[in-house]
């Protein structure tokens, strides 16, 4: 079946640092990708989304890229601190079914 | 964007039981979603609830394991079914329209842990 997957499963990145985080999908067919941020205890949370006719959308200190060519999505949050420290995920939308698909996730840790 | 109360939000029981979960939202939706989170894992599809009609199951699941009741536009339950151990995880409901854009919203999840 269709996948979508991260590259990285933690990463650690000294606050303050700008840090990047990947993501690759298999299914060509995706709308709309969403990048979401889950704390300990808490459901996910949205934090920027790109349809798939767009290369980048920036928001308040994060930026999402979206590379067709290779299939490969990322988030870049800038000025980290430490209530960025959580696990991200990429997901993706097909409009035909609606259905949300979930990447692996990546554990982002600030270092204060 | 909606706000969704999801009930308990944890909770410890015996292999053999069943659990019924409640997903409240403040606001109609058409769609609403079942998710299941193993322990350091990635969100899994169970079963797109709609209401006035049964619920769609994703491929491995099914109906009698995960019965689920979608009464209104504002409600549905998911029930975990003859739990064992492997069933521990946290279920999160979930609808469509959030924050902007086409993004999903999700309650705070229900932590459950099978004994």
């Amino acid at each position: 079946g269709e996948s979508v997957g991260l590259h990285l499963p933690t990463l650690s990145v000294q606050e303050g640092d700008n840090s990047i985080i990947n993501c690759a999908y298999s299914n060509s067919a995706s709308d709309y990708f969403i990048w979401y941020k889950q704390e300990s205890g808490k459901g996910p949370q949205f934090i920027i989304d790109i349809r798939s006719n767009m290369d980048k959308r920036q928001g308040q200190r994060v930026t999402v890229l979206l590379n067709k060519t290779v299939k490969h999505l990322s988030l870049q949050i800038a000025a980290t601190q430490p209530g960025d420290s959580a696990v991200y995920f990429c997901a993706e939308i097909n409009f035909g079914n609606e259905k949300l698909t979930f990447g692996t996730g990546t554990r982002l840790t600030i270092i204060p | 964007s909606a706000v969704i109360s999801q009930k308990p939000s944890r909770d410890i029981c015996q292999r053999g039981t069943s659990l019924t979960i409640q997903c409240q939202v403040d606001s109609q939706v058409t769609m609403m979603f079942w998710y299941r989170q193993q322990p350091g894992q990635s969100l899994t599809l169970i079963a797109t609830a709609n209401q006035g009609s049964e619920a769609t199951y994703e491929s491995g699941f099914v109906i009698d394991k995960f019965p689920i009741s979608r009464p209104n536009l504002t409600f549905s339950t998911l029930t975990v079914s003859n739990m064992s151990p492997e069933d521990s995880s946290i279920y999160l409901c979930s609808v469509a329209g959030g924050e902007e854009g086409y993004g999903y919203t999700f309650g705070s999840g229900t932590r459950l842990t099978v004994v």
